[in-house]
């Protein structure tokens, strides 16, 4: 597809479960980056991949969420031991990266909803 | 810490009039700024951007102007359509990181027919 596409739509899970959130991003886009947004907040940056690297992950809320890129294409956020407070639209967007001459537009999937019980 | 903010939450306008959103940021580092607008339900959709080199871009209906001294960057939708009704988003990004966009609270436009 020519977008940002994201899976699954919704995921209803358990408190304690873990979790695998997908995302594919657009065909070329080297720098891949995940946000959420909790029900009344802003978008919140969570980590951005350049490639297969991860050079900030400093938006991470705790060490039970991680990410994975692989093939510098599709990426994965986990979130182990899940809480309510996970509750959220996780948002993947991509973009072309810093080194193409500054094109530091991103293009976002249409997210997650994450709910915890 | 909020570097970017969006002091309106919603803003109602009539069809056929002209929209104006409005942004603060509080790094004078931010080199990029972004405008996104989103539907419920769905990711936010790129509508259109501004260097910090410049003052002002337009793109058909939208226009983005910026005012650095003041720290201040404006959308306008002129003519504004039902359609627009959406959150609108503004995002600011440091050139020397090239990484995350930093959002605004956001701002529920209403257009009514």
């Amino acid at each position: 597809g020519a977008g940002v596409s994201q899976s699954p739509s919704n995921k209803v899970t358990e408190k304690g479960k873990d979790v695998e959130l997908r995302c594919d991003p657009i065909s070329g886009h080297t720098a891949l980056y995940w946000y959420r947004q909790s029900l009344g907040q802003g978008l919140e940056f969570l980590i951005y991949f350049q490639g297969n690297s991860a050079p900030d992950k400093s938006g991470l809320p705790s060490d039970r969420f991680s990410a994975e890129r692989t093939g510098g294409s599709v990426s994965t956020l986990t979130i182990q031991r899940t809480q309510q407070e996970d509750s959220a639209v996780y948002l993947c967007a991509s973009s072309l990266g810093p080194a193409s001459g500054g094109a530091y537009t991103q293009y976002f999937g249409p997210g997650t909803r994450l709910t915890v019980l | 810490d909020q570097q970017v903010k969006q002091n309106s939450p919603s803003l109602s306008v009539q069809e056929g009039r002209i929209s104006i959103l409005n942004c603060d940021y509080t790094n004078s580092m931010f080199d990029y700024f972004l405008w996104y607008k989103k539907y419920p339900a769905e990711g936010p959709t790129f509508l259109i951007s501004i260097s910090s080199i410049k003052d002002k871009n337009e793109d058909g209906r939208f226009t983005v102007f910026l005012n650095k001294s003041a720290k201040h960057l404006s959308l306008h939708i002129v003519p504004s359509q039902p359609g627009d009704s959406a959150v609108y988003f503004c995002a600011a990004i440091l050139g020397t990181s090239g990484s995350r966009l930093t959002f605004g609270e956001g701002t529920q436009l209403t257009v009514n027919p």
